[in-house]
């Protein structure tokens, strides 16, 4: 099945600061979701992006089918932002999405 | 729309008993997923429903685990003879998949299982 590897695993940032989360997944994929989980367990939908770029307010994800990897970067970080984010890719059968660990963002004020 | 709903938000039982969880999912959402995260971990998908028909399911999905979707609305978990392994969060996710409309799956709360 295919294998999704996310980095970095941790990550500290003052407020203000900019990151970039990188996943990387092991076969090709035709949907893949971003979401960040909140420190009491929801999972929220932040991007549905197979391919291509797309932005929402402070945060914009890129997906390159291709290349096998998606980013998602975040601006001018606030402590709101703090929590797990994960990519998903779907699988081959286009049903279950696969979850790699995550990155766990810690912002301070 | 008032989003995925799961009951209850917390269930702690002892080793051996049987729990049930319910999923709501969204309105009109025809698939409805369960996952179960343990900690530190992503959610691991456990089974899928299209409508009421279950379509596939994880070897993650031991015989002790059952889940049903009847009348393609809300759907059930059940674990029996609970074991201290099954300590998780167990998440339920819906979407709509159409033709023309994109397969985007969205989460409930969870429910936190505990097994002392």
């Amino acid at each position: 099945g295919i294998q999704v590897e996310q980095s970095p695993p941790d990550l500290i940032l003052q407020e203000g600061a900019n990151s970039t989360l990188r996943c990387n997944f092991s076969d090709s994929v035709n949907n893949l979701q971003w979401f960040h989980q909140n420190p009491w367990g929801q999972l929220i939908n932040l991007f549905y992006i197979p391919s291509g770029t797309k932005q929402n307010g402070r945060l914009s994800a890129t997906t390159v089918a291709t290349e096998r990897y998606s980013l998602l970067y975040i601006s001018s970080s606030q402590t709101t932002d703090s929590g797990v984010y994960f990519c998903a890719p779907r699988n081959q059968a286009g049903t279950a999405l696969i979850f790699g660990k995550g990155t766990t963002l810690s912002v301070s004020s | 729309d008032t989003g995925v709903s799961q009951d209850p938000r917390h269930k702690i039982t002892k080793r051996g008993q049987n729990v049930t969880f319910r999923c709501d999912p969204i309105s009109e959402h025809n698939r409805l997923y369960w996952y179960r995260q343990t900690l530190g971990q992503g959610p691991e998908f456990l089974t899928y429903f299209q409508n009421e028909a279950q379509l596939e399911k994880s070897r993650l999905l031991s015989d002790r685990f059952s889940a049903e979707r009847p009348k393609g609305s809300f759907s059930t978990l059940e674990i029996q003879r609970t074991e201290q392994g099954d300590s998780a969060m167990y998440l339920c996710a819906s979407s709509l998949a159409t033709l023309v409309v994109r397969d985007e799956q969205y989460f409930g709360p969870g429910t936190r299982l505990t097994v002392t």
